[in-house]
């Protein structure tokens, strides 16, 4: 079964600070990776995804990275803002999962950035 | 385009009841899944349906059942709620199986 670990469970920076956020899963025959922010009572929304043949995708301040090989990804955040505090929640389909469509997620990383 | 979209917001309901999770999608995508939410579990997959008139299990899925009668409904149901199944339920849907899966806003569910 695709075991999804995402590390720091918490993490608070002050404003302004580039941060890393970390994923490894068990598996590495996935088909995308996807990262997702989550906001206290809100749903899903879709940050970036790094489809198996891909090294990294950039979108604004946000950078991920794939490592699919050694099973390991990357969120780099960069100049962090108030607004980023959210959940970032890292998730891999395919590999060893009832679907080739299902996704498997880690537990997340809340994030804090404080003015 | 509304997206993926999800009723009711908010349910209470008494252990034994049963009800019916809506959700619809208006991107016209063949995959749907329902995936609960628990502090300290993630997410896990209850259901999914690759097309209208195909659904199959996902990793949690006892105690609820699901039909696919259309390419926009994925509907939900649980026959007789138990307190374990107090839980946030999220329901996705995607145009393929390398492109980025959608999330509705959530279903929150306590029973009593």
């Amino acid at each position: 079964k695709q075991e999804v670990t995402q590390i720091p469970a918490a993490l608070s920076v002050p404003e302004g600070e580039n941060l890393v956020l970390n994923c490894s899963f068990t598996d590495s025959a996935i088909y995308n990776l996807q990262w997702f922010r989550q906001d206290p009572g809100k749903g899903l929304t879709s940050l970036l995804l790094i489809q198996s043949s891909q090294r990294e995708q950039t979108s604004g301040r946000l950078n991920a990275s794939l490592d699919k090989s050694s099973g390991r990804s990357t969120l780099y955040i960069a100049a962090s803002q108030p607004g980023d505090s959210a959940t970032y929640l890292c998730a891999v389909q395919g590999g060893n999962s009832n679907s080739g469509y299902a996704l498997n997620f880690g537990k997340g990383t809340s994030l804090l950035v404080t003015p | 385009n509304a997206g993926v979209t999800q009723t009711p917001k908010f349910q209470v309901l008494k252990t034994g009841q049963s009800m019916t999770l809506q959700c619809a999608q208006d991107m016209n995508h063949e995959y749907m899944s329902w995936y609960r939410q628990d502090p300290g579990m993630g997410l896990r997959l209850i259901h999914y349906s690759v097309g209208a008139g195909i659904t199959d299990q996902g990793e949690v899925p006892n105690g609820y059942n699901v039909s696919r009668s259309t390419t926009e409904d994925f509907p939900l149901r649980l026959l007789s709620a138990a307190p374990s199944q107090t839980s946030v339920y999220f329901c996705a849907s995607t145009n393929g199986v390398a492109d980025t899966q959608y999330f509705g806003p959530g279903t929150r569910l306590t029973v009593l």
